[in-house]
């Protein structure tokens, strides 16, 4: 069973700093990742996906990394604000679907 | 653009009685997931289906059964409800790839079930 975890769970940041969130995974024969953003209470928002061939994806202020030989994918996000704080989830693929334990971002103006 | 539609997005019901969520993907997407969230924990995958057909499996409780219909709707169907059955259930949508790729999901905004 495919093994996905997310470090920091929890992250404060001042408005401005540069961050980068982690993925980690035990299976490296995955079809592709996928990151979400999720608001407390609300549906998930897709921010960027990674196909098992790809190596990064980038949209606007974020860059997302996929090392299948060392199990993990990072999530860059430059100049952070605070419309950014939510819960960061990462989606693997396999032959199902694994989500990550998550990381709540938190932005402080 | 059209996204994910959910319904209901809340449902309150008893022990032991059952209840139906509804699916409706994005146009021309031809794969369904379900997806249960309990409070304070990461979602689940449940099951997903491709043009009709189930294609994946995942922790979906033999008291639950889904289908996805000619219009590429779903509904999850989930019976004899237990107390820890409620939690917030998600659907998304992706169109299918040839080549073993998997297109990106997109999430409806969930459809709340309580339990009482």
């Amino acid at each position: 069973k495919q093994e996905v975890t997310q470090i920091p769970a929890a992250l404060s940041v001042p408005e401005g700093e540069n961050l980068v969130l982690n993925c980690s995974f035990t299976d490296s024969a995955i079809y592709n990742l996928q990151w979400f953003r999720q608001d407390p209470g609300k549906g998930l928002t897709s921010l960027l996906l990674i196909q098992s061939s790809q190596r990064e994806q980038t949209s606007g202020r974020l860059n997302a990394s996929l090392d299948k030989s060392s199990g993990r994918s990072t999530l860059y996000i430059a100049a952070s604000q605070p419309g950014d704080s939510a819960t960061y989830l990462c989606d693997l693929r396999v032959n199902q679907f694994y989500f990550g334990t998550g990381t709540s971002l938190t932005v402080i103006p | 653009a059209a996204g994910v539609i959910q319904s209901p997005r809340h449902l309150i019901k008893e022990k032991r009685e059952t209840a139906t969520l509804k699916c409706y993907p994005i146009p021309r997407h031809d794969t369904v997931y379900w997806y249960q969230q309990g409070p304070g924990q990461d979602p689940q995958f449940l099951i997903s289906f491709y043009e009709k057909m189930q294609s994946d499996k995942g922790s979906i409780p033999d008291r639950f059964s889904a289908q996805q219909f000619s219009d590429y709707h779903s509904e999850l169907n989930m019976s004899s409800l237990e107390l820890g059955d409620s939690a917030l259930y998600f659907c998304a949508s992706s169109l299918y790839l040839a080549g073993g790729y998997t297109g990106e999901l997109f999430f409806g905004e969930g459809s709340r079930l309580t339990v009482l």
